[in-house]
């Protein structure tokens, strides 16, 4: 199995703050037939269900804030909120879909400080 | 906008079966991968399996040998089953669709999530 490890475990990100969130990938995840990066980030507010950010590591999800951002290639892969609103205080996750089984980090809770 | 939705008991008893149904609505369940994932109180989240619209199933090795995920496309809907359960199938269990028709990578959208207590 592909063992994805993020990092932190939580931050603490002021209101207009930047976050960043990093995940690194046991193996990579890079296609090279097709040049892209199997991954993508969700995050989890309280008691909802996991909500797509973006996949193909950087490919926003329609309807997403361009205040999301995704980069990396590889194993190494970062999740960035630009300027942190209320509405992002939550756990956000990033999976691999380069093998079965897919698999998750294990979270990052985003808090304001 | 396509729907799914969880049904099933909230309370299993030790060594019997859990058995869920994603009912999808809005949409066909043709074409796609449709995906059950669960999450441990407090922890992470673990993909159980998936299956194809056309019935091949793909499932996480550690629950391979108790897990069963079918599709009914009559009902547009697809089940899980999972035998000899424990404490530890404790979750919320989710149904959720692969994003894009025919490929299983990234999910979305997603139930709303059913919680399944295992307890005599």
């Amino acid at each position: 199995d592909i063992v994805m490890t993020q990092s932190p475990d939580s931050l603490a990100v002021s209101l207009g703050e930047r976050a960043t969130i990093n995940c690194k990938s046991s193996q990579s995840l890079f296609y090279s037939s097709n040049n892209k990066n199997y991954l993508a980030w969700y995050h989890q507010r309280p008691g909802q269900p996991p909500k797509l950010l973006i996949y193909w590591a950087s490919t926003r999800e329609s309807g997403v804030p361009d205040r999301f951002s995704g980069s990396g290639s590889g194993t190494d892969f970062t999740l960035t909120i630009s300027s942190l609103q209320a509405e992002d205080v939550a756990v956000y996750y990033c999976q691999q879909y380069y093998s079965t089984p897919q698999t998750f980090g294990q979270g990052t809770k985003v808090e304001i400080k | 906008q396509v729907q799914l939705q969880e049904s099933g008991p909230g309370l299993v008893k030790p060594s019997e079966t859990l058995s869920l149904t994603c009912t999808v609505s809005g949409g066909s369940i043709s074409n796609y991968y449709w995906i059950w994932i669960r999450q441990a109180p407090g922890k992470g989240l673990e993909w159980i399996g998936h299956i194809y619209y056309s019935g091949s199933t793909n499932y996480n090795p550690s629950l391979k040998s108790r897990v069963t995920i079918s599709v009914d496309m009559s009902k547009n809907q697809f089940s899980l089953k999972l035998n000899s359960v424990t404490a530890a199938d404790t979750a919320v269990y989710y149904c959720a669709r692969a994003a894009a028709a025919g490929v299983y990578g990234w999910f979305d959208p997603w139930g709303q999530g059913t919680l399944v207590t295992v307890s005599s």
